[in-house]
């Protein structure tokens, strides 16, 4: 079945890069997203990249694919201490039904 | 930027009591969903709606029903309360076509006593 694997926990410090890992088993997931949740508040759509891609930028952030090894990574530049929340990647599911099977989420604690 | 509100933010219940979450979007989105989360914990989705009048049981058992009359309406309902329904939830919508990524509210954390 469909799953999706994050490591569970990452802390840097201010200034330095994160980069927060995921993998997943669908290779016919058309989209990967990136998702930012801070405590008590729902989930903030941070940025996504279809299949066919390798890398797409967005200012402080990077997102890689590896397709081949079903790998997606997210790396924030100067990682800053509102930056500290936990980070869900989520894949589409198969069929059109816009369902998102989400990982467990990396809790990222950035330290002054 | 996405606009859904889910109210009320936050309900603290006694056992029994019938619950009902509210969840509007005003961006015409076609698919509506909502999920259960235990604090930082992952998300599991409990309903989903393709339109008005469609709706569909999520990935994880729920003791809630949802009901779509309005596209832009979603709200879910326990019909009694139980302390094991303490948790946060999450409303979340997509545009029709496939694969168009879900916008959240700020969620209603639950607690019942």
């Amino acid at each position: 079945g469909e799953d999706v694997e994050q490591s569970l926990f990452l802390s840097v410090r201010e200034g330095d890069s994160s980069v927060i890992n995921c993998t997943y088993t669908d290779s016919s997931s058309t989209y990967l997203y990136w998702y930012k949740q801070e405590p008590g508040a729902g989930l903030q759509l941070l940025t996504y990249i279809f299949s066919n891609m390798d890398m797409k930028q967005d200012q402080r952030l990077t997102v890689l694919l590896n397709k081949k090894d079903k790998h997606l990574s997210l790396r924030i530049a100067d990682t800053q201490t509102g930056d500290s929340a936990i980070y869900f990647c989520a894949e589409s599911a198969a069929g059109n039904t816009g369902k998102l099977i989400f990982g467990q989420g990396t809790t990222l604690q950035v330290k002054p | 930027e996405a606009d859904i509100y889910q109210t009320p933010r936050y309900l603290v219940i006694g056992t029994g009591k019938k619950i009902t979450l509210e969840c509007s979007q005003t961006m015409g989105h076609d698919k509506m969903y909502w999920y259960q989360q235990d604090p930082g914990m992952e998300l599991h989705l409990i309903h989903y709606s393709y339109g008005v009048n469609s709706t569909e049981k999520g990935d994880l058992s729920s003791e809630s029903t949802v009901s779509r009359i309005r596209t832009e309406h979603f709200p879910l309902t326990l019909e009694s309360a139980r302390p094991s329904h303490t948790s946060q939830y999450l409303c979340a919508s997509s545009r029709a076509l496939s694969n168009q990524p879900q916008h959240f509210g700020d969620g209603t954390r639950l607690s019942i006593l």
